[in-house]
């Protein structure tokens, strides 16, 4: 089975400063996901990565994928307050499985 | 778009109870639907994918009699936990797939989440 891990577990960031979290897979990713989750709510989907090298960027988040497509990074620039919360990446194996399998999720603490 | 409403929020009941939770797509069809399990400060755990139409097909060690899905419309997913226990209180989520297709790679929408306690 896959086995998606997430570094790291915790982070506690000054508002405005840039940081990273890592999703490395144990096998080659079909789909790879993040999401954040504020603890006792659902999950917001953030972005979707397919094919090797690619990067998408929304607001000040950034994701990639690698070319192997085992490893994902996503970057937050200038960190806001409403950034904190928890960060899950998930997979799915091949195509036409729809089922993910996540990380155990990164939590960000951003302080003003 | 792509909203998933998880209804309800919030149940607290005695034990022995049934829980009905209602997960639906209000903008888009989904065939797929997902029912997922989180305890406090641990990641998601997948209990069954629910399939408009048929059967559930549900994760190893889920209890299929304990954990009803039904799937009976393209927009409507429910799970019902029967005669529930405080084992079985936790954080309840829902997903749904957009259909477009079976090699289509569609992002998961999450419904808010049902927290279930049992007294």
């Amino acid at each position: 089975s896959q086995e998606l891990e997430q570094s790291p577990q915790s982070l506690i960031v000054q508002e405005g400063k840039n940081l990273t979290i890592n999703c490395t897979s144990s096998k080659t990713l079909y789909g790879l996901y993040w999401y954040k989750q504020k603890y006792g709510e659902g999950l917001i989907f953030l972005m979707m990565l397919q094919k090797g090298g690619e990067e998408k960027s929304h607001e000040k988040i950034t994701a990639k994928l690698d070319e192997k497509k085992q490893q994902s990074s996503l970057h937050i620039t200038a960190s806001q307050p409403s950034h904190a919360g928890i960060y899950l990446c998930g997979a799915t194996p091949g195509a036409g499985s729809y089922q993910l399998t996540f990380g155990k999720g990164t939590k960000l603490s951003v302080i003003p | 778009g792509a909203v998933v409403s998880q209804h309800p929020s919030w149940v607290i009941c005695k034990s022995g109870t049934s829980v009905k939770i209602e997960c639906r797509s209000l903008d888009f069809q989904a065939t797929t639907m997902f029912w997922y399990r989180q305890f406090p400060k641990q990641s998601l755990m997948l209990m069954a994918t629910s399939n408009e139409g048929s059967k559930a097909t549900y994760e190893q060690g889920v209890e299929k009699d304990k954990f009803l899905i039904n799937h009976a419309s393209l927009t409507l997913s429910t799970l019902t936990v029967t005669s529930a226990h405080p084992e079985d209180s936790s954080f309840y989520i829902c997903s749904a797939r957009e259909d477009r297709g079976p090699y289509s790679n569609q992002p998961q929408h999450f419904g808010d989440g049902t927290r279930l306690s049992i007294l």
